[in-house]
Formats: structure tokens, C-alpha cells, sequence
């Protein structure tokens, strides 16, 4: 069955230091798609990334960088540099096409990340 | 930009009650979600719906319904709302059809407590 764990329930590093938020993904589709949101204090998500199971090339934008392994079933996700401003829980999500009910996302529990100065 | 809009930000409910939540969203997207976040289990998807009159039952989707009547609103309903039942509710929307890799956007949430 489809699942998404997100081992770390709660990480608390200093400004600057970096760190990585782990997900780890179970699906029976050949062709799914990986995203990431965050959710700040004020509780909307927003949506940061997405990658498609066909591509396997790691992803850079600022400080934020995803590696993406199919043959461990991960995405992680790494801040660099991390700031006050990335304090937030962090979800990784799954969706897959099946029984032509496509585009369901399946999410982790979330990690909660707080960066503190 | 995309705008997912829930008519609630805080509610507050009597046990028994019956509840409706409702979510717009504006940009013509086929699929719509209903999920519930609560602390330690992260979202849990109670129904979707992929097309107007359309709904799917999601991982926990007892003591709840949905209607989708038209192709922008998808009300969340509690039957007979239980204190088990508070929560934060989030509505998302995704472009849908043979489209897989939208992202979904999301409301602001609702946070229900049943008293």
C-alpha cells in the first residue's frame, strides 16, 4: 500500500547550521509524483517542490536542495544555512494514479523544524 | 494565483450538531480534497472528489460526507458533530483530470472544536 514516513517528528538546530528532513515513500505504480510543503505558524501550506519518479536529478533552489533516490524509495530535503524563518512543519507527500482515482495526495505525519537564533 | 477559500477560520459546535464546512476554489480545478490535521498524525484525507457530483471516500471518511454540487464548492458535512471530530480541517484543489503531477493547493483551514 501507499505510505510516506517522515521519521523525524521534531528537529530544533541553530540559525546557520544546516540540516535535513528525511522521507521515505511505499508505492506499487511505476509512474507517481514526490512533493514537499511547508506549513509556517499561520497554517497554510505551500507547496515547494515536486518531482516526478522518472526523474532522478537532484534539485537546487537557494538554500533549499532535494535529493531524490528511487532505489532507497526517499526525497529528502535539505536547508542550508538554515533561518529563523524556516521554522515550520515541513510534509512530504505522494500521489500516484490508480484505479482511476488519480491525484490523491498521501502525506507524511510532517516534521516539525525550529530554527533558533 | 490560485485561491482555495474556507468560510471558516474558527468554528465552535455543540455536540449533536450538524455542521457544514464549505471551501471555493476559483481557478476551474477538477479535483478537490477534504483532510484533517491533527497533532501527531499528520493530513488525513476524509474524501475527495474528482468531478462535480463525483466523491471518493478517503482513509477516515465515517461520520462525515461531502457534496459537490457545483465545480468550485466542496462542503465538508458533519452529521451529528462528536467532540472526536475537533480538529483543523484543510480543503485543497489540484487541476485533476489526466494531469498527475499538480500540486494541490490548499485553504487556510478551519479549526473546529465540538463542545
Amino acid at each position: 500500500a501507499q505510505k510516506v514516513t517522515q521519521a523525524q517528528t521534531e528537529i530544533s538546530v541553530v540559525e546557520k547550521e544546516d540540516v535535513t528532513l528525511d522521507c521515505v515513500y511505499e508505492t506499487r505504480d511505476t509512474t507517481y509524483y514526490l512533493f514537499w510543503y511547508k506549513q509556517p505558524p499561520s497554517g497554510e501550506l505551500v507547496f515547494l517542490i515536486r518531482r516526478n519518479s522518472f526523474d532522478e536529478q537532484n534539485e537546487i533552489s537557494g538554500r533549499y536542495s532535494w535529493n531524490f533516490q528511487k532505489s532507497t524509495s526517499s526525497f529528502n530535503f535539505t536547508i542550508t544555512a538554515s533561518q529563523v524563518v524556516d521554522s515550520a512543519v515541513y510534509f512530504c507527500a505522494l500521489s500516484e494514479y490508480y484505479g482511476g482515482s488519480q491525484g490523491n495526495l498521501i502525506f507524511g505525519k510532517g516534521t516539525k523544524l525550529s530554527v533558533k537564533p | 494565483d490560485v485561491k482555495v477559500t474556507q468560510s471558516s477560520r474558527y468554528l465552535v459546535k455543540r455536540t449533536g450538531e450538524k455542521v457544514f464546512l464549505e471551501c471555493v476554489q476559483d481557478m476551474d480545478h477538477e479535483n478537490m480534497f477534504w483532510y484533517r490535521q491533527d497533532p501527531g498524525l499528520g493530513l488525513r484525507l476524509i474524501y475527495f472528489s474528482y468531478d462535480v457530483k463525483m466523491k471518493e471516500k478517503g482513509d477516515i471518511p465515517e461520520g462525515y460526507s461531502v457534496s459537490r454540487e457545483k465545480k468550485e464548492r466542496f462542503s465538508l458535512i458533519l452529521e451529528s458533530a462528536s467532540t472526536n471530530q475537533t480538529s483543523m480541517y484543510l480543503c485543497a484543489s489540484s487541476l485533476g483530470g489526466d494531469i498527475l503531477n499538480t500540486e494541490a493547493f490548499f485553504g487556510q483551514g478551519t479549526r473546529l472544536t465540538v463542545v
